[in-house]
């Protein structure tokens, strides 16, 4: 079975901390994409990143990195120097491509960065 | 404004109703995706069409349908409309796969 675990309901900082949310997952299929969303107060959902399988580099986009670790099924985020308007549901995903596409949500952290 | 166009952006409706929610997608996208999000369910992807084909099928319900049109808009019509159903729905775009840029949602409350 497909599973994505986002353990953490929710995370506060003070700003300018570094704030690490973890996403795991599960699946037996070797080809699958895995994103992260970011949902603010204002609700409209943003994309963040995409990463397949098959690339296990890690990446970094500003004070924003991920860290994708097949070995432990992990594709964590951190953000560094976190900022109030860093503030906002984070959502893994993952989207498996072999045979039939299915879409797999995480329950989200709710990340609160205090000013 | 990501580009991703919904509307309308709230709707009340009654049990047993039927609604149509509309999107046009970014200019240039060719996939457009549906998704829900509801308190009970969290986040769900329902279904994507990629230049008027469905490509992926997700949670969607047999009350509900879509389909994606010539222009690519694309429009979700939720029928037998149940409290259950009440959620924000998003719709998403994007060139090929994977849904990129997100719309702002309808919101849809069934009373």
């Amino acid at each position: 079975a497909q599973k994505v675990t986002q353990a953490q309901t929710e995370i506060s900082v003070v700003e300018k901390e570094d704030v690490t949310l973890d996403c795991v997952y599960e699946t037996r299929d070797t080809t699958y994409y895995l994103f992260w969303y970011k949902q603010p107060p204002s609700g409209e959902l943003v994309f963040l990143i995409r990463r397949n399988s098959f690339d296990e580099q890690n990446e970094i986009s500003g004070r924003y990195s991920w860290n994708f670790q097949k070995s432990t099924s992990s594709f964590n985020f951190t953000i560094t120097a976190s900022q109030v308007v860093d503030s906002a549901v984070y959502f893994c995903a993952l989207i498996i491509t072999s045979g039939t596409y299915k879409y797999i949500f995480g329950t989200g952290t709710r990340l609160k960065v205090l000013a | 404004d990501s580009g991703v166009t919904q509307t309308p952006k709230h709707l009340i409706t009654a049990t047993g109703q039927r609604v149509t929610l509309r999107c046009s997608p970014r200019s240039g996208d060719l996939s457009v995706y549906w998704y829900q999000q509801s308190l009970d369910q969290g986040l769900q992807f329902l279904i994507q069409y990629y230049n008027g084909e469905e490509r992926a099928k997700g949670n969607i319900l047999e009350r509900f349908s879509a389909q994606q049109f010539p222009d690519l808009h694309s429009e979700l019509n939720l029928s037998s409309l149940e409290l259950g159903d009440s959620a924000l729905y998003f719709c998403a775009s994007s060139v090929f796969d994977y849904g990129y840029t997100f719309g702002s949602g309808t919101r849809l409350t069934v009373v």
